[in-house]
């Protein structure tokens, strides 16, 4: 079981969108519509923002979006904001109620 | 509103076993409809999930970690507990501990984290 691949960073100037990818493989993200994202500030618990590859839960704003295509993850966020410098992590069901997590994405608002 | 809340040893000694609790507040252990799991993350790095329990007990543990870790639930103290054992350096992570829901099939609610530094 091994880590999702994220980039290390991703960075856009305020206003702009930017997209952080999650690659797995044919075992967790390929083979269930079942990705998280979660938005982490330093020192903090993590935040679900995405689930089920493109769902958001209640209260995040729809500036956050996901999708999926084979094994590749994708969060987009929309109309960067300051607020959103932050890690993000992606994760997976894995089968066999096994999760994993990607490597994380520090996402810097320049 | 649910609260989770780690406590434990900050400090463990190499090849002793690493103990942690999770206390639930604002909702019972016992519901269907979640997991409870343990998930870590050693310094400057990504997160590892290392297991999840169910209120009656069953348990699923990451596979890397499966024979070092035990997982237990007390249903009585709305607790549950994370055992790793034999420890080394490389396990010196902040260890959180999470409401997993079975609807959304994603880590919900999460304690703050509590430092644990393997060392002698």
């Amino acid at each position: 079981q091994s880590a999702l691949t994220q980039p290390a960073s991703v960075s856009g100037s305020p206003g702009q969108s930017i997209t952080i990818s999650c690659t797995g493989t044919s075992s967790d993200v390929g083979n269930y519509n079942l990705v998280s994202w979660y938005q982490q500030h330093p020192g903090k618990a993590p935040k679900l923002m995405i689930y089920e590859v493109s769902k958001r839960p209640s209260g995040v704003s729809n500036r956050f979006s996901g999708s999926k295509s084979g094994n590749t993850a994708s969060l987009t966020i929309s109309g960067l904001q300051a607020e959103d410098e932050a890690d993000y992590y992606c994760c997976s069901y894995a089968g066999s109620s096994t999760y994993v997590f990607g490597t994380g994405t520090k996402v810097t608002v320049l | 509103q649910m609260q989770l809340q780690e406590s434990g040893p900050g400090l463990v000694k190499p090849s002793e076993t690493l103990s942690l609790t999770c206390t639930v507040s604002g909702g019972s252990i016992s519901s269907s409809s979640y997991y409870w799991g343990w998930i870590r993350q050693p310094p400057g790095k990504g997160m590892e999930w290392i297991g999840s329990i169910y209120y009656s007990g069953g348990t699923y543990c990451n596979p890397s970690l499966k024979s070092r870790v035990t997982i237990s639930v007390d249903t009585s103290k709305n607790q549950f507990s994370l055992n790793l054992s034999f420890v080394t350096a490389a396990d010196t992570a902040v260890f959180y501990c999470a409401r997993f829901s079975t609807a959304m099939v994603v880590f919900d609610y999460w304690g703050q984290g509590t430092l644990v530094t393997v060392s002698s």
